[in-house]
């Protein structure tokens, strides 16, 4: 089945500053890839996807970059603020129906 | 558009009972995932529902369980519980049948067996 490994597991950065957060992948069948932050007390927030055929996806200060050739896809946060502190999840989904594997997590945290 | 409900968001149970937990998947979405997830192994694939069918299924034992109603509603069920089954269960929905769409989380339901 499909395996997503995510680094860094934490990540600390100044206010301002840029985050970059990497995923890979072991299924080339998946085409689906999603990104979430997640909150203390709140379910994963889909905040930025991409598919298979889309080499880059940019929405203000997120972008998600994926090369398939590598089976690896990233998360781009630029000019961080505060309460861009969260825990953030990357995923893959293919054939499997609706199915999504998530990588680990990332704490981010961002110092004022 | 209200986003996605779970009922209850928390819930007690004791070593051997069983609980059911409830979701309402955004309006007009017809497809309904589960997902368990723990500090140790992270978020897991439990069940999708699509037309009251389930259409995958994660790599849990049986004493986890679903099904999804005609409204789109679903429920999961887990029966003889275990301590391990502690965890915050999450439901999300998807707006399309078709494979690879986003789905959208609710809040969870957070169980502590004891």
């Amino acid at each position: 089945g499909e395996n997503v490994e995510q680094h860094p597991s934490t990540l600390s950065v100044q206010e301002g500053d840029s985050a970059v957060i990497k995923c890979t992948y072991s299924d080339s069948a998946s085409n689906y890839f999603p990104w979430y932050k997640q909150e203390l007390g709140k379910g994963p927030q889909l905040i930025i996807d991409i598919r298979s055929n889309v080499g880059e996806k940019k929405d203000q200060r997120i972008a998600v970059t994926l090369n398939k050739t590598a089976k690896h896809f990233s998360l781009h946060i630029t000019e961080t603020q505060p309460e861009d502190s969260a825990v953030y999840f990357c995923a893959a989904s293919g054939a499997a129906g609706n199915k999504l594997t998530f990588g680990g997590g990332t704490r981010v945290l961002v110092k004022p | 558009k209200a986003g996605v409900t779970q009922t209850p968001r928390y819930l007690i149970k004791t070593r051997g009972q069983q609980v059911t937990l409830s979701c309402s998947p955004i309006s007009g979405h017809r497809s309904v995932s589960w997902y368990q997830q723990t500090p140790g192994q992270g978020l897991q694939f439990l069940f999708e529902y699509f037309s009251e069918t389930q259409r995958n299924k994660g790599n849990f034992p049986g004493r986890f369980s679903g099904r999804q109603f005609s409204n789109s509603r679903s429920e999961m069920n887990v029966s003889t519980l275990e301590l391990g089954d502690s965890a915050l269960y999450l439901c999300a929905s998807t707006p399309l049948g078709s494979l690879g769409s986003e789905q959208y989380f609710g809040p969870g339901t957070r169980l502590t067996v004891t």
